[in-house]
């Protein structure tokens, strides 16, 4: 079965940088897009970023570009949110998630999500 | 940007009963929509791609209709599991995808 494990969040400081990773297992990882969406605390749904199959192709929320970095491993069957800058509105649960699709022109359906990590700014 | 709205915020009804959620977009979206059911501490779920097609393993109970910029999900009889916050997302004029504000489902 499908599963997306996002590694542990933490409390970080405003300015400073957290990476994120997701362990995909269950499903043949380099045939899907990939995307991060987060929600900040009893707030609703805000889609960061996408990541095409084979991680040429991405594209960035307005809010993070600049900042955030996505990227993947294949070999790894791993994808990554590299987070620089961070802000206190940055403070959410962000979840890994992946595309019905490989191809990112086609992609928007997010058909598995991982159980999501707590990112805390606050200094 | 597309702004989706949804209405109502919260709905109240009976179990056995019928609801009907609806969500608007700014502008046209074609059939590019989705529907997520997300329950207290959980990861969403996604229940409907392409405005009605009903993802794997998702009740018969659950449909989806609309177009451009009108849309609903219609869950035809509630059960117990089913009371949870409701999304709409758009994915036809992206960055970025965006979802609506949500709508609670309570049991009334």
């Amino acid at each position: 079965q499908v599963q997306l494990v996002e590694s542990e969040g933490g409390v970080v400081q405003p300015g400073r940088s957290l990476r994120l990773s997701c362990a995909a297992s269950g499903f043949t990882f380099s045939g899907f897009a990939m995307h991060w969406v987060r929600q900040a605390p009893g707030k609703g749904l805000e889609w960061v970023t996408v990541i095409s199959y084979d991680g040429s192709t991405k594209y960035y929320a307005d809010s993070v570009k600049g900042r955030f970095t996505i990227s993947r491993d294949n070999s790894k069957n791993t994808l990554y949110l590299q987070m620089n800058s961070l802000r206190a509105e940055d403070t959410a649960v962000y979840y890994c998630a992946r595309d019905r699709d490989y191809d990112i022109l086609r992609a928007g359906e997010i058909d598995y999500w991982g159980q999501g990590t707590l990112v805390t700014v606050s200094s | 940007e597309i702004v989706m709205t949804q209405s109502p915020a919260t709905l109240s009804v009976s179990p056995g009963e019928r609801a009907t959620l609806s969500c608007r977009a700014s502008q046209s979206v074609s059939s590019s929509l989705a529907w997520y059911q997300q329950k207290p501490g959980q990861a969403p779920r996604l229940l409907i791609y392409g405005a009605s097609t009903r993802a794997t393993g998702i009740p018969a109970r659950f449909s989806g209709s609309g177009s451009g910029t009108e849309f609903t999900l219609t869950i035809s009889s509630l059960q117990s599991e089913d009371f949870a916050v409701y999304y709409c997302q758009q994915y036809n004029n992206w960055p970025p995808y965006t979802f609506g504000q949500g709508t609670k489902l309570e049991i009334k």
